[in-house]
């Protein structure tokens, strides 16, 4: 069960700490995501990128931040600014072109106390 | 901006029955749209897209430009289908997909 790799699955802080989660991928996709998923909301696009070393914010990017520095790797960091943290954050990556469909990894629930 | 909505949240049929569930999108031109599944306790999955024209599963879905819709539709189903289903459309002629709030399915047995 290769492919996307999200570490670890479930991860616990206190509030005012920053956090990373992790994402790596061994597809050689070029594009990857962050999404988080809260329960009616759906899926709200946090951050991605769509080349090594570039990326670009989503819809609800305050309070994260994430790095690019190898194709395989896509981390986000949850900062102490993000008001409400404690949520299932899912990493997705696709070839990126073409409308290629996206394949995801089994996610982080992220819980802030 | 591009917008993808499912109005039912929760959807409960019989096994056996007809399911329908329904997808609208806001979209100028024409669209890529994808229906995604997540089944318990696994990772959120492709499940079809518009382009292909296939049917997953004994799932189909048609685009229809006129009422804007990407209904998914199966014409028996099964305890298996029960799960959750997100439509989605890419944003803004990009990679970026914008998904629904998704829908619940449960079939009873």
């Amino acid at each position: 069960d290769g492919g996307i790799t999200q570490s670890p699955k479930y991860l616990f802080r206190k509030e005012g700490q920053n956090v990373t989660l992790s994402c790596e991928q061994n597809l050689n996709h070029d594009a990857m995501y962050w999404y988080r998923q809260d329960p009616g909301q759906g899926l709200r696009l946090i951050y991605y990128s769509q080349i090594v070393n570039d990326f670009q914010k989503g819809d609800i990017a305050e309070g994260y931040s994430v790095s690019r520095e190898k194709k395989e790797s896509f981390p986000l960091t949850v900062t102490s600014a993000q008001k409400n943290p404690t949520a299932f954050y899912l990493c997705a990556s696709s070839i990126g072109r073409g409308n290629s469909p996206l394949h995801f990894g089994n996610g982080t629930r992220l819980t802030v106390t | 901006a591009q917008r993808v909505t499912q109005p039912e949240k929760l959807l409960s049929v019989f096994k056996g029955a007809p399911v329908e569930l329904k997808c609208n999108y806001s979209y100028s031109g024409s669209p890529e749209l994808f229906w995604y599944v997540q089944y318990s306790r696994q990772r959120l999955q492709l499940l079809l897209r518009h382009i292909s024209r296939e049917s997953i599963k004994g799932f189909t879905a048609d685009l229809n430009k006129g009422e804007t819709s990407f209904h998914l539709k199966k014409p028996f189903a099964q305890e298996e289908d029960s799960a959750m289903y997100y439509c989605a459309l890419p944003q803004g002629g990009s990679e970026k997909l914008v998904f629904g709030k998704g829908t619940k399915l449960t079939v009873n047995p």
